[in-house]
């Protein structure tokens, strides 16, 4: 079975600043997707970036890019210039090849301090 | 435009009490799913179906039914309510097979069961 860890449950940086997020993962496929879901108060979840798991290239979407280190089984996020709507859960997710059992982590609470 | 919409927001239930948490969505998308979300936790996927008709479990299956007879809505039952199914639930309907494709969610219900 697919496993996601994120092993920080809570995260602060300050506005402008640059902040990354971890996400570990655990599986044996070798074709997959890796997700990050922003979910803000309003309890919505939003896809911020995804990255396929053949492409060696880090997936960029505006100020969110991606750390994937497939061998390591590594999937950070990166959120640059942090804004103040930038505070939210953040959830990292996995998703096996055409299969529809997404797999998420805990989620880490990251606050952007004025 | 209303996306996805799933009524109530909030509910308490007795134990042993049945419910339907209803979802709904205008897009005309074939791919629905129920998640439930734990305090601290990421999303867990309870079922999913690729069409109407078509329905199948995710990775927590017990103790919910689902149905879909139409492209639109799609119900979740909870038969003897238990203090474990107390939880965020989300419905999501995407375009294609993967959530990332076009994905939406609805705003959630938290449920309580005492």
């Amino acid at each position: 079975a697919q496993t996601v860890t994120q092993s920080q449950p809570e995260m602060s940086v300050q506005e402008a600043e640059t902040v990354t997020l971890s996400c570990t993962y655990d599986t044996s496929e070798n074709n997959y997707y890796l997700f990050w879901y922003k979910q803000p108060p309003s309890r919505q979840m939003i896809l911020v970036i995804r990255q396929e798991a053949y492409k060696q290239q880090n997936a960029t979407e505006n100020r969110f890019s991606v750390n994937f280190q497939k061998a390591a089984k590594s999937f950070s996020l990166k959120i640059s210039d942090s804004q103040l709507g930038d505070t939210a859960m953040y959830f990292c997710a996995f998703m096996k090849h055409n299969n529809n059992d997404m797999r998420f982590g805990a989620g880490t609470r990251l606050t952007v301090k004025p | 435009n209303a996306g996805v919409t799933q009524t109530p927001k909030f509910r308490i239930l007795k134990i042993g009490q049945s419910m339907t948490l209803q979802c709904a969505q205008d897009m005309n998308h074939n791919y629905m799913y129920w998640y439930r979300q734990d305090p601290g936790m990421g999303l867990k996927l309870i079922y999913y179906s690729v069409g109407a008709g078509i329905t199948d479990k995710g990775e927590v299956p017990n103790g919910y039914n689902v149905s879909r007879s139409t492209t639109e809505d799609f119900p979740l039952r909870l038969e003897l309510a238990a203090p474990s199914q107390t939880s965020v639930y989300f419905c999501a309907s995407s375009y294609g097979p993967r959530l990332d494709t076009e994905a939406f969610f609805g705003q959630g219900t938290r449920l309580t069961v005492v």
